[in-house]
This record gives structure tokens, sequence and C-alpha cells, in this order.
């Protein structure tokens, strides 16, 4: 079974730019979430989709968004980059069976705003 | 006081010794926990989940779990120099998972 993907892998933007992030979960993996990764924060969440719904939200601003496509596949947005925008991003995409919560990440879109 | 916590480390033990990963957490309703291992530049795997007090074992990893004392913790037998990694404790509540800022662990031949 194929993993998540991610695309693109890297991405080099200029401030005040917008960029689209796009993660394809594994085949039956219904809940999609996006965290982004520095060196000083670590990893946080960002927000969580479910069936095109929108289940979860972090702490970020309203220039990061997201959505959930019918097949799964899901978008992430950044609207007006900041140089504190660079980051590794990462999707992941998740199995619930009950109890049972399983969470696997892609390998990220390192994007690098100039 | 951050949500999930662990010592940044690093925890450095040689080859063949136990290694052993702990976390705290402040969030009583935290219903499950989760131990990842990244290496640098790779994005994290996910090593093994934990929903009951007590013990889970699989393989080389036994994950631990005291809710009473809102603490869990990774051991890892006979440790690997392929074990050198960063090792990041998540705790899932209300759908969303909160990462600690990981602990390098260093396995030295």
């Amino acid at each position: 079974k194929a993993g998540v993907t991610q695309t693109p892998r890297y991405l080099i933007k200029t401030r005040g730019q917008q960029v689209t992030l796009s993660c394809s979960p594994i085949s039956g993996h219904r809940s999609v979430s996006w965290y982004q990764q520095t060196p000083g924060q670590g990893l946080q969440f960002l927000f969580e989709y479910f069936s095109e719904t929108q289940r979860n939200k972090g702490n970020f601003p309203g220039r990061f968004s997201g959505r959930q496509f019918s097949n799964s596949r899901s978008e992430m947005n950044v609207s007006t980059l900041e140089l504190g925008d660079s980051a590794l991003y990462l999707c992941a995409s998740s199995l619930v069976i009950g109890a049972a919560y399983e969470q696997y990440f892609g390998p990220g879109t390192r994007l690098t705003v100039t | 006081q951050k949500e999930v916590e662990q010592n940044s480390g690093p925890l450095s033990v040689p080859e063949g010794a136990i290694a052993s990963l702990n976390c705290t957490y402040s969030d009583r309703g935290s219903q499950s926990f989760f131990w990842y291992r990244q290496y640098s530049g790779k994005s994290p795997e996910l090593i093994m989940f934990i929903y009951s007090n007590g013990d889970k074992e699989d393989g080389r990893f036994t994950a631990q779990l005291n809710k009473a004392s809102q603490y869990v913790s990774l051991l890892i037998r006979d440790s690997q120099p392929s074990d050198s990694a960063t090792y990041l404790c998540a705790a899932r509540n209300t759908g969303k998972l909160i990462f600690g800022q990981g602990t390098t662990l260093q396995v030295k031949p």
C-alpha cells in the first residue's frame, strides 16, 4: 500500500506571495492533518480534515487555510507569506478503527521564504 | 507549561544497552499516546501507540503509560547505532496530536 505523498517536496517563495501544498493520504484513510515543523517550535498542529470538513484547528493565523476533496486528498494554502513561515510542512493521514488511532506522516514539503 | 514535555537530550547510550526515553503530559483528558522516530532530514515515523495503563511491547520497543502520573516512556532494548534519531512523544486529545520537542538519542558503537 502506498504511503502518504506530498507535493512539491521543496519550494522557494518570496515574502508576500502565496503557496499551495498538496497531500494524498494512504488509500482508505479519510482523515488528513497538517503540521508545521521548525527547529524552534517543533511540530505544531495546523488543522485536521475528515470527510471534507475541518474537524480541528491549531493556533495559527487565518493566512493558513486548507481543504479536503471528496477523494480525501488535501491542500494547504498559506497567503501573504512571511519569513517565519519557512518550515517543513508535514501532512499525516489517519485511520481510526474503534479506539485505535494510527497516524502516518508524508515526506513533507520544505518551504523557504526569502 | 508545555502540554507535552520531553528532555531534549542528547541521551547517549552504548550499543546493546537499554535506552529509556521519558515524556510527561499536562492534559488529563489525553486519551492516547504515540512515539515517533525522526531521522535528520526525514519525516516522523510511527513506532508505537498506547492507550491503556501498563506496558506494551513490540519487538525491541516497550511503551509504558501511567495515567495517574501523566507519564509515558519508551524503552529500546539492545540499542543499535541505527536507533540514533530524535524521538517524539505525542498525546492525543479531542482529535489533535500534541507533540513534545523530542529527545535526541545517540547510540555509540
